[in-house]
């Protein structure tokens, strides 16, 4: 079946760096782009940004502009993201999502990582 | 950034009854909007897509509509397993902003 399956729960310092991993499997990878969605504790969705698993081209949000790198590995069908220079406001769970093209919904989901941002 | 805003923030609701949340975005974004359902520690599922479509294997009790700014969900007779929050994302444009979510109880 298709799925997204995402790298565990990471606990870092403020000024470290964190990257999540997001395996596909049941599908074309390079047919969608993958986007990543973050939601704080207690907060609603955040869109960090995309990158088609076509070509590499990626779209980041302004917040996470120069802090952010989404790539992808098409030998094993998985997508990165890589947020730097951490804060306690990073605190959140993060979460990947394949895009379905034309109406940009994000039909398929990863299970979430946890990432703790802790002195 | 295309604003996003949903009421109620929560309600509460017996078992058959018909739920309503609104959705608004703060500029005209067409049909550019998706319904999604998460529940606890569970990653957020693709109900409604175009304001209107379900998507497929989502039960018929669900449905969308709306066009421009305001935008309605229903959920035509509760059942227990639709507790949950429900938000709204629009794709008028990016960054892709999402509504801050209705936590849906059961009576």
């Amino acid at each position: 079946q298709v799925q997204l399956v995402q790298s565990g729960a990471e606990v870092k310092k403020p000024g470290a760096s964190v990257k999540v991993s997001c395996k596909a499997s049941g599908y074309t990878f390079t047919s969608n782009g993958i986007t990543w969605v973050r939601q704080a504790p207690g907060q609603g969705l955040e869109w960090m940004g995309w990158i088609s698993a076509n070509n590499g081209n990626t779209d980041y949000g302004q917040k996470f502009q120069g802090r952010v790198t989404m790539t992808t590995d098409t030998s094993t069908t998985t997508a990165y993201m890589e947020l730097r220079s951490l804060t306690f406001d990073d605190t959140a769970v993060y979460y990947c999502a394949r895009i379905r093209a034309a109406i940009w919904g994000l039909d398929v989901w990863g299970q979430g990582t946890t990432v703790t941002v802790s002195s | 950034d295309i604003q996003m805003t949903q009421s109620p923030s929560s309600l509460s609701a017996s078992v058959g009854d018909r739920v309503t949340i609104t959705c608004q975005a703060s500029q005209d974004i067409s049909n550019y909007l998706n319904w999604y359902q998460e529940k606890p520690g569970k990653a957020p599922k693709l109900l409604i897509y175009d304001a209107s479509n379900l998507e497929r294997g989502v039960p018929s009790r669900f449905s969308g509509s709306g066009y421009g700014t305001d935008f309605t969900f229903t959920i035509s007779s509760l059942q227990p397993e639709d507790i949950a929050t429900y938000f709204c994302q629009q794709y008028e444009d990016l960054p892709l902003t999402f509504g801050p979510g209705t936590k849906v109880g059961i009576k």
